[in-house]
């Protein structure tokens, strides 16, 4: 079962280059979440996704895009790295964005940006 | 602003029993996670609390109080492989999931 699979697991990237990281699921899940994890910090939502065809901002979505064009695929792109972006990316997917729905999480992306 | 709050580090010895608190002050109130998450892995859901009350399930257990904004984890009979770092997180009135930082838990022999 490979739930919820992100590539790359590491990155090393130059300020001012673009970078797109990808996340896809196969639950068939309609909800999808990006996320980054910062040492002494609380997980922090950039950008999520009720369902296909529909994106929305979270708390910190400055330099950071997404889209959905279809249910499995969910890619966050930074358009121009700067290395305040450097932290550990976690992509997560629910059944709905419902109250009750747990969060299942892929295994992170680890970027710096030097 | 919305804030939830749990200890940073927490230490144990296996057998034992732990408690981890967490209090929340957040924009309205759709339920309470706990999630483990292992160094260097990603966050794994543990249980949810959305009444009052405690919700038993194996070794761990959660609760809550609303009204005291206030849930606890109980971990009982500590193992070595509990050695983590423990998730609190609220899900708004947007139903967006608010995050604490996180305590992380040693157990030591």
């Amino acid at each position: 079962t490979a739930g919820i699979t992100q590539a790359p697991t590491s990155q090393i990237l130059a300020a001012g280059r673009s970078m797109t990281l990808r996340c896809t699921q196969d639950m068939r899940h309609n909800a999808m979440y990006w996320y980054r994890q910062d040492l002494g910090l609380g997980l922090r939502l950039i950008h999520y996704s009720n369902t296909a065809g529909t994106t929305g901002k979270g708390e910190v979505p400055d330099g950071y895009s997404v889209s959905r064009a279809n249910t499995d695929d969910f890619p966050l792109t930074l358009a121009s790295a700067v290395p305040s972006q450097t932290s550990v990316y976690f992509c997560a997917s629910s059944e709905t964005s419902g109250d009750t729905d747990t969060q299942y999480f892929g295994p992170g992306t680890r970027l710096t940006v030097l | 602003g919305q804030n939830i709050d749990q200890p940073t580090e927490m230490t144990a010895t296996e057998g034992a029993i732990v408690q981890i608190n967490c209090t929340y002050q957040t924009s309205g109130f759709n339920g309470l996670f706990w999630y483990q998450q292992h160094a260097g892995e990603a966050p794994t859901f543990l249980s949810y609390n959305v009444l009052d009350g405690l919700e038993e399930k194996g070794r761990f257990s959660s609760f809550l109080s609303r009204s005291k904004g206030y849930s606890y984890l109980l971990l009982k009979e500590l193992q070595m492989k509990d050695s983590a770092s423990y998730l609190c997180a609220v899900m708004d009135s947007n139903y967006q999931l608010i995050w604490g930082a996180g305590t992380k838990l040693i157990i030591k022999p």
